[in-house]
């Protein structure tokens, strides 16, 4: 099963542009990219989804290597409501409708 | 309400005793997924529901744990004879499409609810 490696903790400064890197050299051609991120106390949201090209959306932007076996979350400004568990999430494989969550990257973000 | 609920947000319950948890979707989403989350971990599948079709259940951790999906819509995920290590944040979530693991279709993202949090004591 294709898995992804995360850091455990990253800390930013407000305002200031986060990068969460996510490791995924086992992915397979087919499989998406998912990050969702989860609050305190709160169930995980969705954050934003690629297979091959670049993402952007009004949360955040996406930026896949092009040999898809790494790819990296970006918020442009963060604010205090941006710390949260990142998650990166890879599908099972072809067939499969499930998403593994791991453990995530705690993102704190510093006033 | 137009997003995922769950019910009830808390239960304490015996080791011992039945436990029901309650998700209903939003309206017009043909799939769900519950998941649990121990405390301090990431989330653990348990079953995927998708229309009319058989669950997937590869996730479910033991026989004491069974879901089922009424009508398309509510969900409830029940645990017989409940243990300590039941213990955890049971979450539900939907999506409008599936999340597709692999081809060419696009894929659905999912909106999960707060959570059951379920204490066995």
């Amino acid at each position: 099963d294709a898995k992804t490696t995360q850091p455990n903790s990253m800390e930013s400064n407000e305002e200031e542009p986060v990068h969460l890197p996510c490791n995924h050299s086992t992915i397979s051609g087919t499989d998406y990219i998912h990050w969702y991120r989860q609050l305190p106390s709160q169930g995980p949201e969705y954050v934003i989804h690629g297979l091959t090209s670049n993402v952007n959306n009004r949360m955040a932007s996406l930026a896949i290597a092009e040999d898809r076996k790494s790819s990296t979350l970006i918020l442009h400004r963060a604010t205090l409501r941006d710390a949260a568990v990142y998650y990166c999430i890879l599908s099972q494989g072809a067939g499969s409708y499930q998403l593994t969550f791991g453990k995530g990257t705690k993102l704190s973000v510093i006033p | 309400g137009a997003g995922v609920s769950q019910s009830p947000s808390n239960k304490v319950t015996e080791k011992g005793k039945d436990v029901e948890l309650r998700c209903d979707p939003i309206s017009g989403h043909t799939a769900l997924y519950w998941y649990r989350q121990s405390l301090g971990q990431g989330l653990e599948f348990l079953i995927y529901f998708q229309g009319n079709s058989a669950p997937d259940k590869s996730g479910l951790p033991s026989d004491r744990f069974s879901a089922e999906r009424t009508g398309g819509s509510v969900s409830t995920l029940t645990i017989q004879r409940t243990q300590q290590e039941d213990s955890a944040v049971y979450l539900c979530a939907s999506s409008l499409i599936p999340v597709w693991a692999g081809g060419s279709r696009d894929t659905g993202e999912l909106f999960f609810g707060e959570g059951s949090r379920l204490t066995v004591l």
